[in-house]
């Protein structure tokens, strides 16, 4: 079963320190996500990609934060400026739009721990 | 906010069918329920959705009230490995891709 396949699993990085995850979408997928889950809490948006641009983003989805697919396979998330309220588990998703509806495949997720 | 409403948590004997209720008393005509799961901290999985019509797939059946306001994901013979938490999310028709988690309902199924 093709899956979403995300990088690293685990990074540990110094506040303040820049952090770029990678992801690879499932091959035939158009839309592309960036969700988070901090410890113990909800899964959260972070912002959808679609057609090489930004569909749609949430709140804290601020400038820290930037998007990029820069070929045709991979899907990076780049934080700026870590701060050690990023610690979270960051998770890559794709979709294919089928009738209307929107079915999200998630990576395993990257573990991201700003110290 | 989550449009909808579940149970903090439900226990399921092994074996035996699991039925897992969301309250979406305000849903709209052009929004969809979504089933997903999340297994310890693994990435969201995504097991069934429904516009009216009560669904079924390999993994799972979703009953949807005919006033849509409510519905139940039927898992018909609980493993072990479907302890999880099961997100009820109600999405409009064409939407972006934005899902709004709840908090969702802890299944535990016991041996």
């Amino acid at each position: 079963e093709p899956e979403v396949t995300q990088t690293p699993s685990h990074q540990v990085t110094q506040m303040g320190q820049e952090v770029i995850l990678r992801c690879v979408p499932i091959s035939n997928h158009l839309y592309f996500y960036w969700y988070r889950q901090i410890l113990g809490q909800k899964v959260e948006f972070l912002v959808s990609f679609y057609n090489n641009e930004i569909s749609e983003k949430s709140e804290i989805f601020d400038d820290q934060f930037s998007v990029e697919r820069p070929d045709g396979s991979n899907f990076t998330l780049k934080i700026r400026s870590t701060k050690l309220e990023d610690s979270a588990m960051y998770f890559c998703a794709s979709s294919v739009h089928v009738a209307g509806a929107n079915v999200l495949t998630f990576g395993a997720g990257s573990r991201l721990t700003v110290l | 906010d989550a449009k909808t409403t579940q149970p903090p948590s439900m226990d399921c004997a092994e074996g035996r069918a699991a039925n897992l209720p969301c309250n979406h008393s305000t849903i709209s005509g052009n929004e969809y329920v979504y089933w997903y799961r999340q297994i310890h901290s693994q990435g969201p999985q995504y097991i069934i959705h429904g516009l009216k019509n009560n669904e079924t797939n390999e993994m799972a059946s979703l009953i949807i009230t005919e006033d849509r306001k409510s519905s139940t994901l039927i898992l018909p013979h609980a493993t072990l490995r479907d302890t999880a938490v099961y997100y009820c999310i109600v999405t409009p028709l064409g939407n972006t891709g934005k899902l709004i988690f709840g908090q969702g309902t802890t299944l535990q199924v016991k041996p």
